[in-house]
Order: structure tokens, then sequence, then C-alpha cells
């Protein structure tokens, strides 16, 4: 399977900062039609998990635009331009290249100071 | 709009089966492909299974193969997860989950193992 770690396992940010997520691949999740299969959601709390971005850079329909994707390989990051008191919940990305084992990070908690 | 909706929380003994279902609505229910996940305390979140509403071809995730079995009812649009020989690590929230990148989920159905 391949492995997903995030860091750091929590953060906490005064409203108004940025803040930035690491998340690492054991293999390259570029797959061999071009896209690569990596993802981002937030799990607010008592909540599903929600999808932020899809396909490493790509924020899904209704997302905030100071949430943006980057990276490629096996080096991604989720940056957030200006943390709200709304961003409040744990992150987490997934790979789906690899199927059928899709597997997660193990979440990074971001808490408002 | 897509809305799947979870059936309520179980508790259950060592050694029994859950079977949780899931309900959708909003578009054609043959067209989907519905993911199971759990999400055990302080865990990470973890893929179990998923099934092809349209045809019923399932997959497994090797963690869980023997025990967990998804189907469906597309009469009922109902897609189901059951997890047989229950142990107290299987307490968790499992979640269904459907689209694409995996954009509409359930509201997690808790099972509780406890002797």
């Amino acid at each position: 399977d391949i492995v997903m770690t995030q860091t750091p396992l929590s953060l906490s940010v005064t409203p108004g900062q940025p803040a930035s997520i690491s998340c690492k691949s054991s293999q390259s999740l570029l797959h061999t039609d071009g896209k690569t299969y990596l993802f981002w959601y937030l799990q607010k709390p008592g909540q599903p998990p929600q999808l932020l971005i899809y396909e490493a850079s790509n924020r899904f329909s209704g997302v905030p635009d100071r949430f943006s994707g980057s990276g490629s390989g096996t080096d991604f990051t989720l940056k957030i331009s200006r943390v709200e008191a709304e961003d409040v919940g744990v992150y987490y990305c997934m790979q789906s290249l690899q199927l059928p084992s899709i597997t997660f990070g193990q979440g990074t908690r971001l808490e408002i100071k | 709009q897509v809305q799947l909706v979870q059936s309520g929380a179980e508790v259950k003994k060592p050694g029994a089966s859950v079977k949780v279902s899931c309900k959708a609505s909003g578009d054609t229910f043959i067209s989907y492909t519905i993911y199971w996940v759990r999400q055990a305390p302080g865990q990470r979140l973890e893929w179990m299974a998923w099934i092809n509403a349209g045809n019923g071809i399932t997959t497994y995730s090797q963690r869980f193969q023997g025990r967990v079995t998804v189907t469906r009812d597309t009469s009922a649009s109902t897609a189901y997860m059951e997890l047989s020989s229950l142990r107290s690590e299987d307490t968790a929230v499992y979640y269904c989950a459907t689209g694409a990148w995996g954009q509409h989920w359930g509201q997690g159905t808790l099972v509780y193992v406890s002797s």
C-alpha cells in the first residue's frame, strides 16, 4: 500500500494568518493518464469529511479560494492563505492511484489561536 | 444534489455482525460507485470496500477481506455494508461516500462493539 505521511500533525493559527500542511506519499501519485490522484479533505467536528481539492491542485466547487493545493510526484501541500474560524477541523490527504487500495494520511488538526 | 443517508447507531457484542445501510438520492443510483470508509477513535480514515451500484461488482480492502460484504438494492437505491466477527477494535464511525472524487458522504454510522 502507498503510505501517506502528513506534517505537522497539529497546528494553531491566528485568524488572518496563513497555514500550510504537507503530505508525502511513499511513491509517485502520477498516473499514466497524466492525472495526479491526490485529494484533500477537511473534517469539521462531528461531520463527515468534505472535499477541498481534487487531483492535487483543483479546488472543488464552492471551496473558498483561500484554499489551494500544489505539488507533484510524492510531495504535496495544502495552503490556506488567511485562516478563518470556520477552517477548524482535521485535514486529510488521500491517494487513489493504487486501486483498489485507497489510503489516507493520518490527519492534521487545525485550531484557532 | 446527491444525498446519502445512513442507518442509525448500533451496539454489538464481540463476534456478532452488523449491517449498515446507505440510501442514495438525487441522481440515478445505478450510476454510482459507493465507497465504505471507517474511522476508529483517534485513527485515520480507512477505506474498506466499494460497490458499483450498476453491475454489483465489489472490491474489498485486503485488510477486511473475508469479513466485509457490500451489497446493493437498486429498487431501494440503497447500499449495504456488513461486517462480521466483530471485535472491540471495530468500534468506529462507518461512512459511505460516492462521486468521482469522493465528494458526497453520508452522515456516518457509529458502531460500538463491547461485551
